[in-house]
């Protein structure tokens, strides 16, 4: 079973701090997603990583892929209550019976106090 | 107009009984899933189906049972519920194969399923 370790799974934070959710495996990964949840709603795509190593930036928002494409990292800078949600990341391992399917993490729950 | 529909968007239902979640997506995908989450958040997916052909079936009771009708359509029946069922049930479509560089998913909002 492929898993995906998530953290840390709560985060309350007041307004300008900065933060960082991890996402780690010990499989290999042939791309990694984020979302972030709203309450009553289903997730909504933020970014994907395919290359080992890759940076993108969405914003306040920086999203890193591990060189072995084993791990990811989502930084957020200067919170706003508006960053409130849950995030949720999730691998895609190609090839075989795995070839199509996204395995989450378990998800932080984001509460950014103004 | 909404791009992933899935209804109802609540069911509350008692032990035993037989249900079905509809959805719909207006994207033109050609893939289709079910996923569920749990209390705690935990979001797994249940099966899926690329152009009306089941490709994903997890470790899923075979009291679920999935229909796809057409490529637009992902049914969901669920006979003889039992409490461990209650949970919310997304259904999501993706152009591609989830995963890959086109393979982002687009969620519905979601079906909460109640059963007492």
């Amino acid at each position: 079973t492929q898993l995906l370790e998530q953290s840390p799974q709560f985060l309350s934070i007041q307004e300008g701090e900065n933060l960082t959710v991890y996402c780690n495996s010990s499989s290999v990964f042939s791309s990694l997603q984020w979302y972030r949840q709203e309450p009553g709603e289903g997730p909504v795509l933020l970014v994907t990583v395919v290359t080992g190593g890759e940076v993108k930036k969405l914003k306040r928002l920086t999203f890193q892929f591990g060189d072995a494409r084993k791990d990811s990292s989502l930084h957020i800078t200067a919170a706003q209550p508006g960053d409130t949600g849950l995030y949720l990341c999730a691998g895609a391992y190609a090839g075989g019976t795995s070839y199509g399917k996204l395995t989450f993490g378990q998800g932080t729950i984001l509460t950014v106090h103004p | 107009d909404t791009a992933v529909s899935q209804t109802p968007k609540y069911l509350v239902t008692q032990m035993g009984n037989d249900k079905s979640i509809k959805c719909e997506q207006n994207l033109g995908h050609d893939t289709m899933y079910w996923y569920k989450q749990d209390s705690k958040k935990f979001l797994k997916i249940m099966f899926s189906y690329n152009n009306k052909e089941l490709i994903i079936n997890e470790t899923v009771p075979n009291r679920f049972s999935p229909k796809s009708p057409d490529k637009a359509h992902l049914n969901l029946h669920i006979n003889s519920l039992e409490l461990g069922d209650s949970a919310v049930y997304f259904c999501a479509s993706s152009r591609r194969l989830a995963g890959g560089p086109t393979g982002e998913l687009f969620f519905g909002e979601g079906s909460r399923l109640t059963v007492l």
